[in-house]
C-alpha cells in the first residue's frame, strides 16, 4: 500500500530560524513528489519534484528529492510569522494521476 | 492562469437535505478534476476522480449515492451531498489539471459544510 509519512507533525519556531520538513513516502508507481502550502483555504502548489539531486527553490523556500532513499526535504530559512501554515507534501503515482497526501506538518513561527 | 472557484465557499443545512458544491476552472479546460475532504487537523483524502463526459470514480469507502459527482463540462465539476448528516461536515475540496490527467492538480478554495 502507497504510504506517505511527514514529519515532524508540528513545530514551533521564532522567526528568523531556518526549519527543515521531512516527507517519507513508499510508493509503487512513483511519477513526481509535490510540496503544497495550506493555509486557511486549499493548499497552494509550491514545489514539483521528478529528479533525484536537483533543488528547486524559491525565494526563502527550497527542496530537494532522494529517489533512492525514498525522501524529500523542505527548507525555508530565516522563517517569518507568514511561514505559519500546514505543509503538506504528496505523490502523483503514475498510471494513476491521483495525489497521495501525506499528513502534513503544521509549522508556527513565532515573532 | 490556472484558477480554480469553489461555490459556495460556506454551507450550513439541516440533516437530511442536499448540498450542490460547484467547481470550476476559470481560465482553462479541465479534463479531469478531483474531489478531496479534509477533516479538522487532518491531510485530504481523495474522493473522487471526475472526467468530462464519463462517470466520476470514487476512492475505496466513499459512497457514490451519497456522493454524487457531475462533470458536465470542461470547466464545470459539481458534488452532491445528498441527505447530508452531521458526520458529513468537512472541508470540501477540488483540484483541477490543465491539461488533463498527469498534469499538475491547482486547487479551488474550498468549501465548509456544516450540517446541523
Amino acid at each position: 500500500e502507497d504510504k506517505v509519512v511527514q514529519s515532524p507533525l508540528s513545530l514551533v519556531v521564532h522567526e528568523g530560524d531556518t526549519v527543515t520538513l521531512n516527507c517519507s513516502y513508499e510508493v509503487t508507481n512513483f511519477r513526481s513528489l509535490l510540496w503544497y502550502k495550506q493555509e486557511k483555504k486549499a493548499p497552494t502548489f509550491l514545489f514539483m519534484l521528478t529528479s533525484s539531486g536537483i533543488e528547486k527553490k524559491s525565494g526563502r523556500l527550497s527542496s530537494i528529492l532522494d529517489k533512492k532513499e525514498l525522501f524529500s526535504i523542505l527548507n525555508i530559512t530565516a522563517t517569518q510569522t507568514g511561514d505559519s501554515a500546514i505543509y503538506l507534501c504528496a505523490f502523483d503515482t503514475s498510471g494513476t494521476y491521483k495525489y497521495i497526501f501525506g499528513t502534513g506538518t503544521r509549522l508556527k513561527v513565532l515573532a | 492562469g490556472a484558477v480554480v472557484s469553489q461555490h459556495p465557499s460556506w454551507v450550513i443545512c439541516k440533516s437530511g437535505t442536499s448540498v450542490k458544491i460547484e467547481c470550476r476552472s476559470l481560465d482553462f479546460q479541465a479534463t479531469t478534476m478531483f474531489w478531496y475532504r479534509q477533516f479538522p487537523k487532518q491531510s485530504l483524502m481523495l474522493m473522487a476522480t471526475s472526467n468530462e463526459g464519463s462517470k466520476a470514480t470514487y476512492e475505496q469507502g466513499v459512497e457514490k449515492d451519497k456522493f454524487l459527482i457531475n462533470h458536465a463540462s470542461l470547466t464545470l465539476s459539481t458534488l452532491t451531498v445528498t441527505s447530508a448528516h452531521p458526520e458529513d461536515s468537512s472541508f470540501y475540496i477540488c483540484s483541477a489539471s490543465l491539461a488533463g490527467a498527469g498534469e499538475t492538480q491547482y486547487f479551488g478554495p474550498g468549501t465548509r459544510l456544516l450540517v446541523l
